[in-house]
């Protein structure tokens, strides 16, 4: 079946530090990748997504890149921000199973 | 356009005890799909309705059932709760629920089992 796996943390990091939360995958077919952030006490929202393979999804300064070769989409972000405190989900849908399945979640610290 | 919304937010029951929660989409959104979250198993998915019809069943006991009404609303009821119930539960909507379309998320019902 399906399965995502991403690391687990957690990550600290100081204001103004290079993020890479690393995340592979395990699909049949040709998924579609998607980045979640969770706040403390909230839902998820979609952080960024990619369906087809070398799409790069990006959104408020985060990038990844969908590497069918290698099976892996990599969260980054060039400078944190104390804000970006969260925990970060890497999830996969495949093919036509019309469910999300998830990493285990990484939380992010970042120190002013 | 109005979120996800999702009610009660809070819920506390015993066991034995059965629930309801609720769910309503986005606004012409028919894909509604439930998820449980918890610290030691994560997010797992529960159902996906779409048209009032469930595609897809996570594996989770009976005891979890789901429904959608025309107006795309979807109920979950858990019945004879358990202590491992304990959860955030939580609701996604999407268009049509294909692959490439993005799952927005309510906020979450929080269930304590005592």
């Amino acid at each position: 079946g399906d399965s995502v796996t991403q690391m687990e943390g957690p990550v600290t990091l100081s204001e103004e530090a290079f993020l890479t939360i690393n995340c592979t995958y395990t699909a049949t077919g040709y998924p579609s990748l998607f980045w979640y952030v969770q706040y403390p006490g909230e839902g998820l929202q979609l952080l960024l997504k990619a369906t087809k393979a070398d799409d790069k999804g990006s959104n408020k300064g985060f990038e990844a890149t969908y590497r069918k070769e290698t099976t892996s989409f990599h969260l980054e972000k060039g400078s944190v921000q104390v804000s970006d405190s969260a925990v970060y989900f890497c999830a996969l849908i495949g093919g036509s199973n019309y469910k999300l399945t998830f990493g285990k979640g990484t939380l992010l610290t970042v120190n002013p | 356009k109005a979120g996800v919304t999702q009610t009660p937010r809070y819920l506390i029951k015993t066991r034995g005890q059965q629930v309801t929660l609720s769910c309503s989409p986005i606004s012409g959104h028919r894909s509604v799909s439930w998820y449980q979250q918890t610290p030691g198993q994560g997010l797992q998915f529960l159902f996906e309705y779409f048209s009032e019809t469930q595609r897809n069943k996570g594996n989770f006991p009976g005891r979890f059932s789901g429904r959608q009404f025309s107006n795309s609303r979807s109920e979950m009821n858990v019945s004879t709760l358990e202590l491992g119930d304990s959860a955030l539960y939580l609701c996604a909507s999407s268009l049509v629920g294909l692959p490439q379309e993005t799952q927005y998320f309510g906020p979450g019902t929080r269930l304590l089992v005592l």
